[in-house]
């Protein structure tokens, strides 16, 4: 069974600094990558995919993610964080193809603090 | 950009007494989703819907729910008798195989239900 794995329940960075969320997932074939962003009482925005191609995906809002197969990973990251990026963060895992059929696994999350 | 919209944003409702979650996926969209997050958890897939159908559900997914497209454009989840522990954020969300959205699911902002 497909899984995700977010090692990092909490995170707090200071503002200007570079962060990086770890993801990782276990799944049979080679998923569909996503990272979602919620926001306090928000709703799931997509920041970021990868399907196939270029392993090194860039998002909205200046994050990008690097797909590396070897180590089953997808993870975030952002040069500069911004005290509006304190959110959580979810990594998840979709069946590959082109069904459009997309029942996605979500990790547990990463809480971002960004203190000044 | 299109965006699923759900209604309502909040509800509380007594234990026992029916809700129903409305949501109007993105007009194109082929794939209908419910996903909820319990307080705190991660996020849960509960059922897919395609084709007038039910194609896939979760164990959590029990007799005391059920999903609807009365028209051509809302999708709603129905609780038949709320428990307490229905309690949660439920997310509408969308999909579909065409070239611009690319298999990616997109999600509405929420309805939480808070079950008295």
């Amino acid at each position: 069974a497909q899984s995700v794995t977010q090692p990092d329940i909490h995170i707090t960075v200071s503002e200007g600094a570079s962060l990086e969320l770890r993801c990782n997932y276990s799944y049979g074939a080679t998923p569909y990558l996503f990272w979602y962003v919620q926001s306090p009482g928000q709703g799931l925005q997509l920041l970021l995919k990868y399907f196939s191609g270029d392993t090194l995906v860039q998002g909205i809002k200046g994050f990008e993610a690097e797909f590396k197969r070897s180590q089953s990973s997808f993870n975030l990251r952002k040069p500069s964080v911004h005290w509006s990026d304190a959110a959580e963060y979810f990594c998840a895992v979709g069946p590959p193809g082109n069904r459009g059929y997309q029942k996605v696994t979500f990790g547990t999350g990463t809480k971002l603090q960004v203190i000044p | 950009e299109p965006e699923v919209t759900q209604t309502p944003s909040h509800q509380v409702t007594q234990m026992g007494q029916e809700v129903i979650l409305r949501c109007v996926p993105i007009s194109n969209h082929l794939y209908f989703y419910w996903y909820r997050q319990i307080l705190g958890q991660k996020v849960e897939f509960l059922v897919s819907f395609y084709n007038n159908e039910i194609s896939e559900k979760s164990e959590i997914f029990d007799d005391q729910f059920s999903v609807e497209r009365p028209d051509g454009s809302n999708f709603t989840l129905k609780i038949r008798s709320t428990k307490l522990e229905d309690s949660a954020m439920y997310f509408c969300a969308s999909s579909d195989p065409g070239r611009n959205s690319g298999n990616t699911i997109y999600f509405g902002e929420g309805s939480w239900l808070t079950v008295v």
